[in-house]
């Protein structure tokens, strides 16, 4: 069964700072990866995709992921990040096998002024 | 457009009471898929239908049941609600299996007391 990991509750970046939110996950076969952010009180968002070809998939608000085989990681980054960043993260992956799409548990970026 | 509509947006139920949430979706999806999100825990899967006629179980099916009405709707009934139950939950579709990204509902509040 297909499973993901944040390993992360909370990162705090300052604002202009690069960041990284960490996903690792398990899953048989090729993957579909996924981010997805939370604003409060609100439904998920859609940030970006990895299904195949290119490790670095760019995405919206000047997000992008890069997704590593061998280490089953699909890191989210932004190289200056902005206050309005703030939110909770999710990554998600898909088993290209069946419908399931799994969520990890989160992880609740801070970016400080 | 809608998107995806999930009603009733907050509910109080009283231990052992019954109701369902009503998911539409009109983007004309295949999948449907609906969870529950709870502190700390993230998004857990509890069922999701592949295509119309189709339900399956995710990660925390106990209590719950679901019909896929038609394309465009999936509901969640609880028969017997219970504390434990008290979560929000989200809706969401998605185009096709494989490499598309779900979207989800703004939402249901769900208090047990």
């Amino acid at each position: 069964a297909q499973s993901v990991a944040q390993p992360e509750d909370q990162v705090n970046v300052a604002e202009g700072n690069p960041l990284t939110v960490k996903c690792t996950y398990s899953v048989s076969g090729n993957p579909y990866l996924f981010w997805y952010v939370q604003y409060p009180n609100r439904g998920l968002q859609f940030l970006l995709k990895y299904i195949t070809g290119d490790n670095l998939v760019k995405g919206s608000y000047g997000f992008e992921a890069e997704f590593n085989k061998s280490q089953t990681s699909f890191h989210l980054k932004k190289p200056s990040a902005l206050v309005s960043d703030s939110a909770l993260y999710f990554c998600a992956v898909r088993d290209p096998r069946d419908d399931k799409i799994i969520f990890g548990k989160g992880t609740r970026l801070h970016i400080l002024p | 457009n809608a998107g995806v509509t999930q009603t009733p947006k907050f509910q109080v139920l009283k231990t052992g009471q019954s109701m369902t949430l009503q998911c539409a979706q009109d983007m004309n999806h295949n999948s449907m898929y609906w969870y529950r999100q709870d502190p700390g825990m993230g998004l857990r899967l509890i069922y999701y239908s592949a295509s119309e006629g189709t339900t399956d179980k995710g990660e925390v099916p106990n209590g719950y049941n679901v019909s896929r009405l038609n394309k465009r709707e999936f509901s969640l009934r609880l028969e017997s609600a219970a504390p434990s139950q008290t979560s929000v939950y989200f809706c969401a579709s998605s185009a096709r299996p494989g490499a598309t990204e779900a979207f989800f509902g703004q939402g249901t509040r769900l208090t047990v007391v």
